[in-house]
């Protein structure tokens, strides 16, 4: 069972366009994070957030967590091909144990 | 630094037999985990260890599936009997702490047939 609901599942778009992926649950994160992975790789952290209402830029990339800390959005400004990749939200629970959602899968079109 | 190394990239077995991978962590980092990653999915978590301890395997098919981290260094996992449905790509993470970023090696694709 996914305790984190990502979507959309998946997204095509243009190089150049503007796209923004969610990440949502239905418990309080104490953290959260995003990752991206490429095909045959492991993912890799892109960010951590932490404090309710946060906001982090990372280049063309807005990561966003809610007031309440059970959502997150990651916003993706004048995308590049370079961008496609799985695009997964994480979050610690119980334990610390590190679960993810099903991601995103972002496709970048020349 | 060097990173999260995993042995072997790919290994095509047939179902009832078994397979075992094996990953070492970053060199210092207390927490391991193990992930499976089905095609088109996001990673599972199959267990965590901290040092040489789990920290949780609520998600590990315990009938079939077996880890360890004896010297909480170093670690494997077993896949015995092999199934198809356990066709995936075995990933293994570490991190310096429980609460700390986690790193990834490039994984163990598994192919059952």
């Amino acid at each position: 069972t996914q305790l984190l609901e990502q979507s959309p599942q998946f997204l095509s778009i243009q190089e150049g366009e503007n796209l923004t992926v969610y990440c949502n649950s239905s418990s309080v994160f104490s953290s959260l994070q995003w990752y991206r992975q490429e095909p045959g790789e492991g993912p890799v952290l892109l960010v951590t957030v932490v404090t309710g209402g946060e906001v982090k830029k990372l280049k063309r990339l807005t990561f966003q967590f809610g007031d309440a800390r059970k959502d997150s959005s990651l916003h993706i400004t004048a995308a590049q091909t370079g961008d496609t990749g799985l695009y997964l939200c994480a979050s610690r629970y119980n334990n610390n144990d590190m679960r993810f959602g099903a991601g995103t899968r972002l496709t970048v079109k020349p | 630094e060097a990173g999260v190394a995993q042995s072997p990239r790919y290994k095509i077995i047939e179902k009832r037999q078994s397979v075992a991978f094996w990953c070492n962590p970053i060199s210092g980092h207390a927490t391991l985990y193990w992930y499976q990653q089905i095609l088109g999915q996001g990673p599972k978590l199959l267990i965590q260890f901290q040092n040489n301890g789990v920290v949780d395997d609520s998600q590990l098919p315990k009938d079939r599936f077996s880890a360890e981290r004896l010297k909480g260094v170093d670690s494997t996992l077993k896949i015995q009997p092999a199934k198809l449905e356990d066709s995936a790509v075995y990933l293994c993470a570490s991190s310096l702490h429980l609460v700390t970023e986690a790193f990834f090696g490039q994984g163990t694709r598994l192919t059952v047939v």
